[in-house]
C-alpha cells in the first residue's frame, strides 16, 4: 500500500516553455502531497506544500506564480513549472501524506521526475 | 527552526561489515520524529527507519538500527552485515509535532566494496 506515482519520469523542455508534472496516490487517498527539489548531490528541498481543495503554501523563496501547484483531487497534485529556464532543471519529488502500518503519519515518496531544460 | 546534520559526505565499506552513518539534530520542540532514507542512483526515497523522540528503545528494522542518543541529539543509523545494494545515498530528516514539514540533512554517500 501507499504507492505514489509519478509522470513523466523524465522530461527535456525548451527554454520559455512550460511543463507540468503530476503526483498521484494510487492506493490511498492524500489530503496533504509534498513538492520537493533536488539539485544534484544535494539534499531534498521543500518547495511547497499542497492541500486539496485549498491554496499550496510555498516555503520561503519559492514563485508562487513560476512553480503552480494545483491539488484538485483526492489523488492527483500537479506542478507547473511556467516559462521554465535552464536554472529550473532538477530533479523533482513529490510525496502524498497517509498513515503507516504503525498508525504513524508519514510522507510516501513518488520516484521523481527529471526536468532538463535546454 | 530544526537542522540537521550529516557530517559525512562519502563513506567506502567492505562488504558484510558493519557501517554508522552519523546524523545529529537541532530542534526546541521536545517532540519530534527521526527518519532515515535510503536514495539509490534511480531517485526514489525508500524509508527506512523511525525514532520517536519519547520512544524509550532505540528503533529496529531487519539490518537497520537506528543509535538514538537524546541527550547529545543524535540519531546515527547502524547497518549490520553491509551488502553491496546498500549503496546509495542515505539521508536523515527530522519533523516536529505538530507540522507536517520534514527537514532533511545533506546526505551521506554510501559505496559498499566487493
Amino acid at each position: 500500500g501507499a504507492v505514489v506515482s509519478q509522470h513523466p519520469s523524465w522530461v527535456i523542455c525548451k527554454s520559455g516553455t512550460s511543463v507540468k508534472i503530476e503526483c498521484r496516490s494510487l492506493d490511498f487517498q492524500a489530503t496533504t502531497m509534498f513538492w520537493y527539489r533536488q539539485f544534484p548531490k544535494q539534499s531534498l528541498m521543500l518547495m511547497a506544500t499542497s492541500n486539496e481543495g485549498s491554496k499550496a503554501t510555498y516555503e520561503q523563496g519559492v514563485e508562487k506564480d513560476k512553480f503552480l501547484i494545483n491539488h484538485a483531487s483526492l489523488t492527483l497534485s500537479t506542478l507547473t513549472v511556467t516559462s521554465a529556464h535552464p536554472e529550473d532543471s532538477s530533479f523533482y519529488i513529490c510525496s502524498a501524506r497517509d498513515r503507516s502500518s504503525s498508525g504513524r503519519w508519514e510522507q510516501f515518496f513518488g520516484p521523481g521526475t527529471r526536468l532538463t531544460v535546454l | 527552526a530544526q537542522k540537521i546534520t550529516q557530517t559525512q559526505p562519502g563513506m567506502f565499506v567492505q562488504e558484510k561489515e558493519a557501517v554508522t552513518l552519523d546524523c545529529t539534530y537541532d530542534t526546541s520542540d521536545p517532540s519530534y520524529g527521526l527518519f532515515w532514507y535510503k536514495q539509490p542512483s534511480s531517485g526514489e526515497m525508500i524509508f527506512l527507519i523511525y525514532q520517536g523522540s519519547y520512544d524509550q528503545q532505540n528503533a529496529t528494522e531487519g539490518r537497520y538500527s537506528l543509535n538514538f542518543q537524546k541527550a547529545r541529539k543524535s540519531a546515527n543509523l547502524v547497518i549490520s552485515a553491509s551488502q553491496l545494494g546498500d549503496s546509495a545515498m542515505y539521508f536523515c530528516a527530522m519533523r516536529v509535532s505538530g507540522n507536517e514539514k520534514l527537514t532533511f540533512g545533506t546526505g551521506t554517500r554510501l559505496t559498499i566494496i566487493p
